[in-house]
């Protein structure tokens, strides 16, 4: 079995700050790792994964996660952030070498509000 | 463009009313759908595995009496809150996953309220 948890609830931030939402996971086996974003009344968009290869992967907005084995966290990045990025984000794992995505665990989320 | 169609994106019913949620695969066959729930402020809960042409597959705690999954087509499934009361207010959200299974697509999720 599998644990997600997001260590911030809640995080407000001003625009055009950077900002970090983080994301630490527990699992006996190795893991695919995910992110996604649900913006107000919507459901969810995956927003970057890493399955394998390099650890550092990157979304087309901006947004960036680095999966990081030793201390199985994949914290998710943004340089600078903008009013749009306000929103609901959800880490997520499943366990290889099932691929079955299905079975994600979600952790609880992140709400993240950028102030102008 | 939408891979998943979620409909209806809001639905308000009486107390002991039914409702049904469809969730639609444009992209491609879909063998596998999955649906969630919501709480406010909450993750997601996975409910059931809709599987095509059989059984749904329930996580424990789920009625399934309650929540009726039908998966007829490799392009639809439906779930039906039967005889809805105000604690099954909520939203809930199908997902299906890729082609390769290794990442999921979700439909706009449907808002739930009981009267």
């Amino acid at each position: 079995a599998q644990s997600v948890t997001q260590l911030d609830s809640q995080v407000p931030v001003f625009e055009e700050a950077p900002v970090e939402l983080r994301c630490n996971y527990s699992s006996s086996v190795s893991v695919y790792l995910f992110w996604y974003v649900q913006y107000p009344n919507q459901g969810l968009q995956l927003l970057l994964k890493y399955l394998s290869g390099s650890t550092l992967v990157e979304s087309i907005n901006g947004f960036e996660a680095e999966f990081n084995k030793s201390q199985t966290s994949f914290h998710l990045r943004k340089p600078s952030v903008h009013i749009s990025d306000t929103a609901e984000y959800f880490c997520a794992v499943s366990e290889r070498p099932n691929t079955n995505a299905g079975k994600s665990t979600f952790g609880d989320g992140t709400t993240l509000t950028v102030k102008p | 463009g939408a891979v998943v169609s979620q409909h209806p994106s809001w639905v308000i019913c009486k107390s002991g009313t039914s409702v049904k949620i469809e969730c639609r695969s444009l992209d491609f066959q879909a063998t596998t759908m999955f649906w969630y729930r919501q709480f406010p402020k909450q993750s997601l809960m996975l409910m059931a595995t809709s599987n095509e042409g059989s059984k749904a597959t329930y996580e424990q705690g789920v009625e399934k009496d309650k929540f009726l999954i039908n998966h007829a087509s490799l392009t639809l499934s439906t779930l039906t809150v039967t005889s809805a009361h105000p604690e099954d207010s909520s939203f809930y959200i199908c997902s299906i996953p890729s082609e390769g299974r290794e990442k999921l697509f979700f439909g706009s999720g449907t808002q739930l309220s009981v009267l």
